[in-house]
């Protein structure tokens, strides 16, 4: 298995813009989590999935995020508009109910919004 | 509800020294408990498992119930151990398994 796989590695983009970030989980796992990652807050689940249904999004910091998962093996996290303080890495991570095996994290997306 | 606190935001050791990476947690059920390493600018990755008792690049945890701690050790620090380390606690949340990450830990091995 590869792993799970984010698109783009890297994303730089202008204040205003729209952002999305993709995500593809292990084949398999049914759970799904996005993270956003910065120096000062470290590492806040903004939402995570559970059989492709959306469970708990209290950690969507504003109306601009928004995420989607249409199938099990795929997620969108998007940002519109797009504003400088959304610069973090975001990881998605997946794991299957009741593994106790933790999560397995993609490589992340390094977001620079200018 | 389920919490993890990580006390220490950076810890500095010689090389050779005994680490320790304090974690404890709070949860009403029975937990499991994780440590997540982050090397420079790479992923997430998982160190080691409580149900698991391993030992992983000469780290080991213990799962203390009564005290609610998972600390980490190693007895010599390594160069190559400078890395964010992430406890995190795996439990029931409304029904659905949610894994809660601690605020991290910077560990910086000194020459």
């Amino acid at each position: 298995d590869a792993g799970v796989i984010q698109s783009p590695r890297h994303e730089v983009t202008e204040m205003g813009q729209e952002v999305t970030l993709r995500c593809k989980p292990i084949s398999g796992h049914n759970s799904l989590f996005w993270y956003r990652q910065t120096m000062m807050r470290g590492l806040e689940l903004l939402i995570y999935f559970n059989n492709n249904v959306p469970i708990d999004d209290s950690g969507m910091p504003e109306d601009r995020f928004s995420a989607k998962m249409p199938n099990a093996s795929f997620s969108t996290l998007k940002i519109q508009p797009s504003e400088p303080r959304d610069s973090a890495v975001y990881f998605c991570a997946s794991t299957g109910t009741g593994e106790g095996y933790g999560y397995t994290f993609g490589s992340g997306t390094r977001l620079t919004v200018v | 509800a389920q919490r993890v606190t990580q006390p220490e935001k950076l810890l500095s050791v010689f090389k050779g020294a005994p680490v320790e990476l304090k974690c404890n947690y709070s949860y009403s059920g029975s937990p499991e408990l994780f440590w997540y390493v982050q090397y420079s600018r790479q992923r997430l990755q998982l160190l080691l498992r409580h149900i698991s008792r391993e030992s992983i690049k000469g780290f080991t945890a213990d799962l203390n119930k009564g005290e609610t701690s998972f600390h980490l050790k190693k007895p010599f620090a390594q160069e190559e151990d400078s890395a964010m380390y992430y406890c995190a606690l795996s439990g029931l949340s409304g029904g659905y398994q949610k894994v809660t990450f601690g605020t991290g830990t910077k560990l910086q091995v000194i020459p």
